[in-house]
Parts: C-alpha cells; structure tokens; sequence
C-alpha cells in the first residue's frame, strides 16, 4: 500500500540553525501539506501546497519557514533559523484532491 | 482555536463492546469531517471520512453519524478490540483543504 515517508525521523539541532525536514508524498498525490504538533497540543496545520505553489498557510508559517518540491517526488519543510519554540513533531501529509489526507510517520524536531 | 472540540480525553471499554466517541464543531463553514487513529511515535492513520451532504458513513467496524444541526459527529465502533488502544482524533475542512483537528481522545480497550 502506497504511504507517506519522512526523514529523518528525529532531528536534533541548535537554536538558530537551518532544518530541512524531507518528504516523500503518495505518488499521484497533486495536494501536499505540512503540520505540526507541540508535545501535549492539538495538530496544526502550517501550510498546503498545489501545484508548484502555496495554497493557504497559517499564521505560524511566518518567513521563517519555507516550502519547496524540488523534483517530482520530494517536499521539503525549511525553518531558516530554529527558535526553541519550533520543537515538535512535523508531519508531512498528501491528498489526490479535496478528501482525505494521509500522513506520514513524521519528524521530531528538537531544538536546543 | 476551538473550532473542533473533543470533550472527552479518554474512554475506557470492554473488548467487544462498541465505543462512541463524540466530536463538536462550531464553524458552520465546515463541510467534510474525518476521523483519525494515532499511534505513540506515529503518524495520525485515515479511518473515515463524512461530507456534510450525508448523515452517516459505514466502513466495516467503524461507523460516523453526523448531525449537522447539532454540529456534532460520533464515531462508533463496533465491536471492539484491544488492537483499537489509540488516541482518536476528528478533524474538518470547508472551503480549503486544511484540517483543524480537535485535542484527541485516548481509547482503551480492556481485554
């Protein structure tokens, strides 16, 4: 069965650094999507993504973070500049249209 | 954001019995709710979905009722099993593609 793959699967990195949190989608997946989730919180969603742009994103996407397909299987999550407060698990997710998501294992991001 | 509320942090049932767990939501905006299954170190795994054209949605043991008037949904499962023991989330769109999701809801199968 088709899934959604991330690596790496735990990223430890020093305020202020640059992460590249990686994805694989389903294949024939057209919607692509990042959240996240703070220990002990609710899942939020960051941002979407159709073809080759931005869709909608939220208000902790701020230009600290970045997203990218750079060929025609990988998506990409990038916080420029890590605060302490980016620690959570990251999920990538992908959609074939306006239905159900499905979600990757996810990234924890620990930032010290 | 409260939009998508899970009142119950956790349910605790008999292998064999059917679980409810129970969603609201307060934006009318929302058109499309899904239920999903979320394992420790895991990403959150798709169950069911429901449009808000429908009233309810059977998939095997799972079962999701909606009643739009109420602006609440349910999901049953029937019967279950030790296997089930996860955290529930229910989540909604409308309009877009982004899901708000509510806080969980831990079940526990007893064996």
């Amino acid at each position: 069965e088709p899934e959604v793959t991330q690596t790496p699967s735990h990223q430890v990195t020093q305020m202020g650094q640059e992460v590249i949190l990686r994805c694989v989608p389903i294949s024939n997946h057209l919607y692509f999507y990042w959240y996240r989730q703070i220990l002990g919180q609710k899942v939020e969603f960051l941002v979407s993504f159709y073809n080759n742009e931005i869709s909608e994103k939220s208000e902790i996407f701020d230009d600290q973070f970045s997203v990218e397909r750079p060929d025609g299987s990988n998506f990409t999550l990038k916080i420029r500049s890590t605060k302490l407060e980016d620690s959570a698990m990251y999920f990538c997710a992908s959609s074939g249209g306006v239905d159900e998501q499905f979600f990757g294992p996810g990234t924890r991001l620990t930032v010290l | 954001d409260q939009q998508v509320k899970q009142n119950s942090p956790s349910l605790s049932v008999q292998e064999g019995r059917i679980s409810i767990l129970n969603c609201d939501y307060t934006n009318s905006m929302f058109d499309y709710f899904l239920w999903y299954k979320k394992y420790p170190a895991e990403g959150p795994t798709f169950l069911i979905s429901i449009s808000s054209i429908k009233d309810k949605n059977e998939d095997g043991r799972f079962t999701v009722f909606l009643n739009k008037s109420a602006k609440h949904l349910s999901l049953h499962i029937v019967p279950s099993q030790p296997g089930d023991s996860a955290v529930y989330f229910c989540a909604a769109s409308g309009g877009g593609n982004k899901l708000v999701f509510g806080a969980g809801t831990i079940l526990r199968v007893k064996s």
